[in-house]
């Protein structure tokens, strides 16, 4: 069964921390993605990488980098936590898609971070 | 601007019974994909229905269907004869093609509660 896995799925930080959210994908799919999600606010978009050590800002990177050394593998890190990236994370692949033809993500089951 | 709109924050319906998520999306892009995902309480992201912009039927799955008005900007998802295990987060999603690497726009989504 092909899947999407982040390491954790409860986490509590405490602020000023440097904190690393894992995800590996087991799918050979090219494109990685991790979103924030929040009430209200449905998912936004924090990075994205579309190859091996390439990366690309989504719509709220303030406050995060990522890390992608391998094709499996895409890290989401906080380099100093604080309260108001308390929020559910998702990490997300997708196969890359034609002219024309979309192809939707598989996602992981998600990392709700709690930073205190 | 790129956008998906979901104006309906919570909705409720009797078990059995159709009922219809609302979406309109805003892009320029010709080419694009329309997605809907649904989020148990468990927190997975369930992938629903996929709809390309140059489609020319509406996509259907099962009990799910896609009502696509491409005039209007509007993708809203049906799901006839509701169960129980429907009652969750659905969101409305879009892809724009021609700008590449697969972003996934995401609504704020509309809480479904299945009543018996």
């Amino acid at each position: 069964d092909v899947k999407v896995t982040q390491s954790s799925r409860y986490l509590v930080k405490r602020t000023g921390e440097k904190v690393f959210l894992e995800c590996v994908q087991d799918m050979d799919h090219e494109n990685m993605f991790w979103y924030r999600q929040d009430p209200g606010l449905g998912l936004r978009l924090i990075y994205f990488s579309y190859d091996v050590k390439m990366k690309e800002k989504g719509d709220i990177p303030e406050g995060y980098s990522v890390s992608r050394e391998k094709k499996e593998r895409f890290s989401l890190i906080l380099e100093s936590a604080s309260t108001n990236q308390t929020s559910m994370y998702l990490c997300a692949s997708s196969r890359e898609g034609s002219r024309g033809r979309a192809y939707g993500y598989t996602f992981g089951s998600g990392t709700r971070l709690t930073v205190v | 601007a790129q956008k998906i709109t979901q104006t309906q924050p919570g909705m409720f319906v009797q078990e059995k019974e159709a009922v219809t998520l609302d979406c309109t999306y805003d892009t320029s892009d010709p080419s694009y994909g329309l997605f809907w995902y649904k989020q148990p309480s468990s927190g997975e992201m369930i992938f629903l229905i996929y709809q390309g912009s140059y489609d020319q039927q509406n996509a259907t799955e099962g009990r799910y269907s896609l009502n696509f008005q491409k005039a209007r900007k509007s993708a809203n998802l049906v799901i006839s004869a509701s169960q129980l295990g429907d009652s969750a987060m659905y969101f409305c999603a879009m892809m724009p093609l021609s700008g590449g690497y697969n972003k996934l726009i995401f609504g704020a989504g509309t809480r479904l509660a299945v009543h018996p």
